[in-house]
């Protein structure tokens, strides 16, 4: 059970929008920077935003990010079948330790 | 090209030991931290370890934490998990991961290279 909550899972239809959540508390996400990943089945996650909403190299504009308080959102536009995936948030600990929390993955469906 | 290459995973035995390696290629290894995240069969990501560039900073997740060892040896651009008394639970794909910071608890760090995984299954 990750101290990191994500849904478990979102759906959307091409062409659409959808956001996913990740709710921490003020010792991780409210004092710390967020990242999120995107892992395709069989392969390793890859880096989309770091920072609350710096997209990676590579990230297409479709993908925004924010973080208010002690929640961040991942936004994705204009929703493509290859969009789906399994998303995760990250961020670190204001104690250190852990030194990073991982959120516990939404699985994005385009229906 | 940035390459984390992991090896040593394999079949092991409840209460046995292993020890997983990570080669880095195609950066200055001793200019980031460096992280092991494990995935168990059809579940999510958990960190496992972090470790600073030279090895001054390290952190545990606290399911392995005092069965578990990371360390890092920069000559040979190699990150290694002692893994100790292994539970079942333990079996699962792990990760070699790069930070972008120098310390593996930096807040603005954030995983950027990640290696494709060894499976260490623990069963008897």
């Amino acid at each position: 059970q990750s101290v990191l909550t994500q849904p478990p899972s979102v759906s959307a239809a091409p062409g659409q929008s959808v956001t996913i959540s990740c709710s921490g508390n003020t010792s991780n996400i409210g004092s710390n920077y967020v990242s999120w990943y995107r892992q395709f089945p069989g392969a390793a996650p890859k880096l989309l935003i770091y920072e609350n909403k710096q997209r990676s190299s590579g990230t297409p504009d479709r993908f925004s990010a924010s973080k208010s308080g002690t929640s961040a959102t991942l936004a994705i536009t204009g929703l493509q079948t290859g969009d789906e995936g399994d998303y995760y948030c990250v961020t670190s600990d204001r104690t250190g330790s852990p030194a990073r929390l991982i959120g516990g993955g939404t699985k994005l469906t385009v229906l | 090209e940035v390459q984390l290459v992991e090896s040593g995973g394999g079949p092991v035995q409840p209460d046995k030991s292993l020890r997983l390696s990570c080669a880095g290629s195609g950066f200055s290894f001793d200019e980031y931290a460096l992280h092991w995240v494990r995935q168990a069969p059809g579940r999510g990501l958990e960190w496992v370890a972090g470790i600073s560039w030279n090895s001054g900073n390290i952190a545990y997740a606290g399911s392995v934490k005092g069965r578990f060892i990371i360390s890092r040896d920069n000559a040979k651009n190699s990150l290694y998990l002692q893994m100790n008394s292994l539970r079942r639970d333990d079996s699962a794909l792990y990760y070699c991961v790069r930070d972008v910071d120098l310390q593996p608890t930096a807040p603005m760090g954030h995983f950027d290279y990640w290696g494709q995984g060894t499976h260490v299954t623990v069963s008897s």
